[in-house]
């Protein structure tokens, strides 16, 4: 069974970047993964899928400002030039043996 | 445009029942496997369970919390996928979000499909969510 690691939280200044990890547990890095974020008092929304090669498919209307990467066991999401509404809440999930697993979700904050 | 409405929930004595339904618009529904999630107040994102396209054979996988009690359907004449929920405690108080999930890696013959040897489920489409509250 795949585990999802996830720092609780992050912030970065307006205008500038930062870079949110998901971490892979042993065994199970060459999994893909997806990111979603979860603006506040909103629902959920899917951002990308990501694969251990580092490439990434969008969602329909995720700003140019998302990408992803990845290295080893790590899975990366960076948003470039932050807005003030990109204060959210990231989740991973991935898909292993019939069941969806969860990262805990990294809030980040734009300062 | 490609749309996931929920709806059906409410609130409910511990112990009874409640059907949720998500209607899907702007894609091929019956092409598509469809999962439930639920977000307790002020908590992460849970998978709830989820249910094949019917190809695929539109069977249904369900998270440990939740079986024997929930039951995933779906209705591809309506594109409507539901969520029936029996025995509700009150840890199940949530709110309640469908998704479409799109295979990656499965494959069709002329007469079956199948998943593959590394087939990826990934939730690509969200609903707005249903509240579901279950208290006495």
């Amino acid at each position: 069974q795949p585990v999802l690691t996830q720092s609780s939280s992050a912030s970065a200044s307006l205008g500038s970047s930062v870079k949110l990890t998901c971490t892979l547990n042993s065994g199970h890095s060459s999994y893909i993964i997806a990111w979603h974020q979860q603006q506040p008092g909103k629902a959920p929304r899917y951002l990308m899928k990501l694969e251990s090669s580092g490439s990434y498919n969008k969602g329909s209307g995720v700003p140019d400002r998302f990408s992803g990467s990845s290295s080893g066991a790590d899975r990366y999401l960076t948003i470039s030039n932050l807005q003030s509404e990109d204060e959210a809440d990231y989740y991973c999930a991935t898909w292993d043996s019939n069941t969806r697993v969860f990262g805990g979700g990294t809030k980040l904050t734009v300062l | 445009e490609v749309q996931l409405v929920e709806s059906g929930g409410g609130l409910v004595q511990p112990g009874r029942s409640l059907r949720l339904s998500c209607t899907a618009s702007g894609f091929t529904f019956g092409d598509s496997a469809m999962s439930w999630l639920r977000q307790a107040p002020g908590k992460g994102l849970e998978w709830v369970g989820f249910i094949r396209s019917k190809p695929f054979g539109g069977t249904t996988e369900y998270a440990a919390s939740v079986k024997g009690r929930f039951s995933i359907s779906r209705d591809d004449s309506k594109s409507i996928a539901y969520l029936q929920m029996n025995s509700l405690k009150t840890e199940d108080t949530a709110v309640y979000y469908c998704t479409r999930d799109t295979l990656y890696g499965g494959y069709c013959t002329s007469t079956s499909c199948y998943e593959g040897s590394y087939y990826y489920y990934n939730m690509d489409v969200w609903g707005q969510g249903t509240t579901v509250t279950v208290s006495s």
